[in-house]
């Protein structure tokens, strides 16, 4: 079965803190993407980054970067250099390529709180 | 290039009634997606429309239906509405709906049933 793990609930920091965000993926596929997205109080779930599973790579953007791991399944989120914008749920999501579907399968989610 | 669109963004339905949201996605995307979220359940995947026609299901009653017209507007509707179906509502749009495509998401509709 697939499944995304992000043990993390909530997660509170001060301005300025760097935050690491887990997630733990599991699926037999070899072929497959992972997400992030960002949900702020507004509501829309925002596209962060999209990694499929023959790549690597460690991808930075600005503040954010990613370390992806097929060794231990994970995928996680690093935000350097907190920001009170940041504040927000952050999903972690996978969707198999070998299925003939595009559903997305969410983690719970983690609430990230950054105080000023 | 514009975002996808939801509306209405609130409502607010009674046990029993029916309702129906609409989306429009991002301009020559041909794919949308329905997804709901409940504290309780998460974010489930309802639906995916391509080209007119219903390609996947998730796990919901048949109280939960969809359509999507030929310029790929898409609304679904909920009858017979229980109480459990208070959920933010999220449409999603992609170029083709296949696996490596990026989902976008609308802003929700917010679906409150008394």
């Amino acid at each position: 079965a697939q499944k995304v793990t992000q043990a993390q609930t909530e997660i509170s920091v001060v301005e300025k803190e760097d935050v690491t965000l887990d997630c733990v993926y599991e699926t037999r596929d070899t072929t497959y993407y992972l997400f992030w997205y960002k949900q702020p109080p507004s509501g829309e779930l925002v596209f962060l980054i999209r990694r499929n599973s023959f790549d690597e790579q460690n991808e930075i953007s600005g503040r954010y970067s990613w370390n992806f791991q097929k060794s231990t399944s994970s995928f996680n989120f690093t935000i350097t250099a907190s920001q009170v914008v940041d504040s927000a749920v952050y999903f972690c999501a996978l969707i198999l390529h070998g299925g003939a579907t595009n559903k997305l399968i969410f983690g719970t989610g983690t609430l990230l709180a950054v105080q000023p | 290039k514009a975002g996808v669109t939801q509306t209405p963004r609130y409502l607010i339905k009674t046990r029993g009634q029916q309702v129906t949201l609409s989306c429009s996605p991002i301009s020559g995307h041909r794919s949308v997606s329905w997804y709901q979220q409940t504290p309780g359940q998460g974010l489930q995947f309802l639906f995916e429309y391509f080209s007119e026609t219903q390609r996947n299901k998730g796990n919901f009653p048949g109280r939960f239906s969809g359509r999507q017209f030929s310029n790929s507007r898409s609304e679904m509707n909920v009858s017979t509405l229980e109480l459990g179906d208070s959920a933010l509502y999220l449409c999603a749009s992609s170029l083709d709906g296949t696996p490596q495509d990026t989902q976008y998401f609308g802003p929700g509709t917010r679906l409150t049933v008394l």
